[in-house]
C-alpha cells in the first residue's frame, strides 16, 4: 500500500514570494491534514478536510495560508505571500476518517521549507 | 484547551538498555487518546503506542511500553532493549475523544533520543 506522497521535499525561496506543496493521501483515505512543524517545536494543526470540506482551519494563518482539496483526493497548501517565520517543515497526513479504529494518522515524509 | 510537555529536550541510553522518555499533559477532558510518535531524521512521524485513557491497563508494543497515570496526568514511554534504530525525536501527543471532536492532534515538543552503541 502506497503511502503519503507530499514534494516537493525541499523549497527555498525569498520573503514575499509565494509557494505550494502537494500531498496525496493513502488511497481511500476521507480526512486530510497539513501540521506546520517549526523547529524544536511539535506539528500544530493547520486545517484538516474530511473529504473536500473543511473541518477545523482555527490555526490556518488566513491572510496569507490557503488550502484546498477538489475532488476530496489530493491536497494543496499554498503560502503568499511567505515571511521569515514560515520556515517550517510542513507535513500532511491521512486517515479513513476520524473515529474510531480509522482515526489512525499516517503521515507523509514532510516539506522542508526555508524562507531567507 | 489542552497541552502537552515533555520535559526532557534530549536522552541518551546505551545500546540493550533501558530508556523512559516523560510526557505530561493538561485536559479538562476525560474521554482522549495519548499517542507516542517517533520521527527519524528522514522526517516521516511513525505511530509507536497508543493508550486509551478510559482503559487503566497500560499499552505494551513489544519493547515499548507506556506508564498511564490518568490522576496526575502523566504519560511515559519505556523503551527496553534499546537498539540503534530506535535513535529518534519522540513526540507524546493527545487528541480528544468527545462526540463532535476532530481528531486533531495536539503534540509535545519532543524529546531527542540518542542510542550509544
Amino acid at each position: 500500500e502506497a503511502g503519503v506522497a507530499q514534494s516537493p521535499r525541499y523549497k527555498i525561496i525569498e520573503k514575499r514570494q509565494s509557494v505550494a506543496f502537494w500531498c496525496n493521501p493513502i488511497s481511500g483515505h476521507a480526512t486530510l491534514y497539513w501540521y506546520q512543524q517549526i523547529l524544536g517545536q511539535g506539528p500544530k494543526l493547520l486545517i484538516q478536510f474530511q473529504n473536500n470540506g473543511v473541518v477545523d482551519d482555527s490555526q490556518l494563518p488566513k491572510d496569507r495560508f490557503s488550502a484546498e482539496r477538489l475532488k476530496g483526493v489530493d491536497s494543496t497548501l499554498k503560502i503568499q505571500p511567505a515571511k521569515l517565520e514560515d520556515s517550517a517543515v510542513y507535513l500532511c497526513a491521512s486517515s479513513l476518517g476520524f473515529s474510531g479504529t480509522g482515526s489512525k494518522q499516517y503521515f507523509g515524509p514532510g516539506t522542508r521549507l526555508t524562507v531567507t | 484547551a489542552q497541552t502537552v510537555t515533555q520535559s526532557q529536550p534530549e536522552m541518551s541510553v546505551q545500546e540493550a538498555e533501558t530508556v523512559t522518555l516523560s510526557c505530561t499533559y493538561d485536559t479538562s477532558e476525560s474521554d482522549y487518546y495519548l499517542f507516542w510518535y517517533k520521527q527519524p531524521p528522514s522526517r516521516q512521524m511513525i505511530l509507536v503506542i497508543r493508550q486509551e485513557a478510559y482503559k487503566q491497563q497500560n499499552a505494551t508494543e513489544n519493547r515499548f511500553s507506556v506508564n498511564f497515570q490518568k490522576a496526575a496526568k502523566s504519560f511515559s514511554l519505556k523503551i527496553s532493549d534499546s537498539q540503534l534504530g530506535d535513535a529518534a525525536m519522540y513526540f507524546c501527543a493527545y487528541r480528544s475523544d468527545y462526540g463532535g471532536a476532530t481528531n486533531k492532534l495536539i503534540f509535545g515538543t519532543g524529546t531527542l533520543l540518542a542510542v550509544q552503541p
